[in-house]
C-alpha cells in the first residue's frame, strides 16, 4: 500500500517556468491538502481541497494554482516560477478523523 | 501573523532527559491540537494530540499539558533517546476542513 506519494521528489527549475507538483493518494480521503515548508515558518497551508472539483485557498496561495479533477490525485502548479518559491512542498490527506497523512515532499529549488 | 507560536528553536538534551517544547495560540477557535514529528527527509507524522477539554494526555513516553485559560500547550518527552532526535511541529485545527496551523518547529537534539 502506497499511501500518499510525491512527485518529482527533487526539482531544480529557472525563474519564469511553469512547474507541476504532483500528489497521488491511494486511500481515496475526501480531504487533501498542499503545504510548504520554510525554516522558521513551520509549514504553511498553500491550498486544499474537500473533494474532487472543490479546492480552496489557504494562508499563503498567491503565486500557485490547484486542481482536482479525480480523487486520488492533487497537482499543484506554480505558473510562473519565483525564487521565493524556493522551498520543501509537502502534500496531505485526511479522510474523517483529525489525523492528516503526509507524503514524503518535494524539494524544490528556483535559480 | 503567526497564529500558534513555539519554543525554543532547538533544544539539545542528553539521553534521558526531559525536554520540554512550548506553545502558545490566539484563535480561540482551535478546537485540536495536535505534536508532529519530522525526521530528515521525511514528512511530517502524528506523535499525539489532545483536546481542550482536558489538561493532559500521555501515550507511551510523550506527555501534552494543555492549559486552556492561558492558551498554551507542551510536549514533554519522557526518558529522552537519541532516536527521539527530530523537528517537532506545535499545530492547532479549526474549521470544517481541519486545516492545520503549524508553529515554527523545534529541532531536538538528544545526545548518546
Amino acid at each position: 500500500d502506497a499511501g500518499i506519494t510525491q512527485s518529482p521528489r527533487y526539482k531544480i527549475t529557472e525563474t519564469g517556468r511553469q512547474v507541476t507538483l504532483m500528489c497521488h493518494q491511494t486511500w481515496s480521503h475526501s480531504y487533501m491538502f498542499w503545504y510548504r515548508q520554510d525554516l522558521g515558518h513551520g509549514l504553511r497551508l498553500i491550498y486544499y481541497s474537500a473533494a474532487a472539483d472543490i479546492t480552496d485557498k489557504g494562508e499563503v496561495p498567491d503565486g500557485y494554482v490547484v486542481s482536482r479533477s479525480k480523487t486520488e490525485n492533487f497537482p499543484l502548479t506554480l505558473e510562473s516560477a519565483t525564487r521565493s518559491q524556493t522551498s520543501v512542498y509537502f502534500c496531505a490527506s485526511r479522510q474523517g478523523t483529525d489525523t492528516q497523512y503526509f507524503g514524503p515532499g518535494t524539494r524544490l529549488t528556483v535559480l | 501573523q503567526q497564529q500558534v507560536k513555539q519554543s525554543p528553536q532547538s533544544l539539545i538534551v542528553q539521553k534521558g532527559g526531559i525536554p520540554i517544547i512550548n506553545c502558545a495560540y490566539e484563535n480561540t477557535a482551535f478546537d485540536y491540537f495536535p505534536w508532529y514529528q519530522q525526521f530528515p527527509g521525511k514528512g511530517p507524522a502524528l506523535l499525539i494530540a489532545i483536546r481542550p477539554d482536558v489538561s493532559e494526555k500521555k501515550e507511551g513516553r510523550f506527555t501534552i499539558s494543555f492549559n486552556k485559560s492561558a492558551k498554551q500547550f507542551s510536549l514533554h518527552i519522557m526518558d529522552s533517546q537519541p532516536g527521539d532526535s527530530a523537528t517537532y511541529f506545535c499545530a492547532a485545527t479549526s474549521g470544517s476542513a481541519r486545516q492545520l496551523t503549524f508553529g515554527s518547529g523545534t529541532q531536538l537534539t538528544v545526545l548518546p
